[in-house]
């Protein structure tokens, strides 16, 4: 069974720092990949990032980018510079790959980020 | 990217009826779409999943003769909510994705209210 757990219901961060979002994951094949999702108070579901798993190199987009460890099946989101517009729920996500076929997503629970001026 | 539009974006009915929520893809065309249910503060729960030219495919636990799936084209997908119960009430979220695979798109999501 494909898993992703997301241990950190809320989190926290001040104007212009850090923050890492945890995510880990569970699956027996070796073909999938990974995403971030945004969720504001408008609901609008918004790709933040993608990893490919037979990628070794960590996505980055812009101010956000991931820590892929592939043995520890681990995959956390690191925003820097957070903006009052990054305050949102975020879901990390799976999805199989196989012969060719895309599965279906596997979302975790969620992370609600708050961002304090 | 792609823009998938959903309508309506907020409905509210009385116990017993019918809702029915469209789920457009507007700038490609979608050979499979997904609606997820979700509650508030949850994550998103698959509902079913249609390809192009098949019945629905539901995720266990799903009624399918509640909730009917029709993707009727490449370009549009409903679901209609029967006989519909205030416990039915909650965020239905539609996504889709292109022939190419790949990033799956999602609309804005309809927000359903039975009394």
């Amino acid at each position: 069974a494909q898993t992703v757990t997301q241990s950190q219901p809320e989190m926290s961060v001040q104007e212009a720092e850090t923050v890492t979002l945890s995510c880990t994951y569970d699956t027996s094949e070796s073909d999938y990949y990974l995403f971030w999702y945004k969720q504001p108070p408008s609901r609008q579901m918004i790709l933040v990032i993608r990893q490919e798993a037979y990628k070794q190199q960590n996505a980055t987009e812009n101010r956000f980018s991931v820590n892929f460890q592939k043995a520890a099946k681990s995959f956390s989101l690191k925003i820097s510079d957070s903006q009052l517009g990054d305050a949102a729920m975020y879901f990390c996500a799976s999805r199989l790959y196989y012969g060719g076929s895309q599965g279906n997503l596997i979302f975790g629970k969620g992370t609600k980020l708050s961002v304090k001026p | 990217g792609a823009v998938v539009s959903q309508h309506p974006s907020w409905v509210i009915c009385k116990s017993g009826t019918s809702v029915k929520i469209e789920c457009r893809s507007l700038d490609f065309q979608a050979t499979t779409m997904f609606w997820y249910r979700q509650f508030p503060k949850q994550s998103l729960m698959l509902m079913a999943t249609s390809n192009e030219g098949s019945k629905a495919t539901y995720e266990q636990g799903v009624e399918k003769d509640k909730f009917l799936i029709n993707h009727a084209s490449l370009t549009l997908s409903t679901l209609t909510v029967t006989s519909a119960h205030p416990e039915d009430s909650s965020f239905y979220i539609c996504s889709a994705r292109g022939r190419s695979g790949g990033e799956q798109f999602f609309g804005p999501g309809t927000r359903l209210t039975v009394l």
